[in-house]
């Protein structure tokens, strides 16, 4: 059974639309990371966050961007939507003392 | 820029066989996970591979990193049908936490 869990598990939105992905992690997991994986290919990095502040970033625009809160949980906005948006959104998360990720069951995106 | 190759990109192979799944990459990294990821499913964490030479095995499944020849493999040994999948191997970029993934190994077993 998976620590982190992510809602809402299907999603379907409008082109041009703002969406909020939810990612609730393990305590004491204070990495996590967002991940969109399109059909057929491997997860691309979106950003990752370490105690509330991004500290790394992935080739996406502005448009998407994170928070993470001190109860281990973090959202994913995605401003404007556009039909390539269309994808599964995977969260993970990572204890301090360790490497391994535990990722999340993911959120499908669809775009209209 | 880290670049993650594997190969093949899909092996469909009888019960009872054994193969091998390539994990190449471009840069220094000494950090290396395979992933398991049914369709429709989330990842699931197979290995984590963290030092030249790691060598890990959990039942039929074994994989082994070179740090110097910017090499990781995964090998399936007795296959079986539960062992259809996509396989990732992804490699943390810098040590920094950003995962690059390469493109899976969709992996067929026949009964």
């Amino acid at each position: 059974e998976t620590g982190v869990t992510q809602s809402p598990t299907h999603l379907i939105k409008t082109r041009g639309q703002q969406v909020t992905l939810r990612c609730s992690s393990q305590s004491g997991h204070n990495t996590v990371s967002w991940y969109q994986q399109a059909l057929g290919q491997g997860p691309q990095f979106i950003f990752q966050y370490y105690r509330e502040e991004e500290n790394g970033r992935g080739n996406f625009p502005p448009r998407f961007s994170g928070l993470q809160f001190p109860n281990y949980s973090s959202e994913l906005n995605v401003n404007a939507l556009e039909l390539d948006d269309s994808a599964l959104y995977l969260c993970a998360s990572r204890p301090d003392r360790g490497w391994g990720y535990t990722f999340g069951s993911g959120t499908r995106l669809t775009v209209v | 820029e880290l670049k993650v190759e594997q190969n093949p990109l899909f092996l469909s192979m009888q019960e009872g066989k054994n193969y091998t799944i390539y994990c190449n990459y471009s840069t220094t990294s000494d950090r290396l996970y395979w992933y398991r990821q049914d369709p429709g499913k989330s990842l699931e964490s197979l290995f984590v591979l963290l030092s030249n030479g790691a060598v890990k095995q959990e039942g039929r499944l074994m994989a082994s990193l070179d740090t110097k020849a910017r090499l990781s493999t995964l090998h399936i040994t007795a296959a079986v049908h539960d062992l259809s999948a996509t396989y990732f191997c992804a490699v943390d970029s810098g040590n920094t936490g950003k995962l690059i993934f390469g493109q899976g190994t969709t992996l067929q077993v026949k009964p």
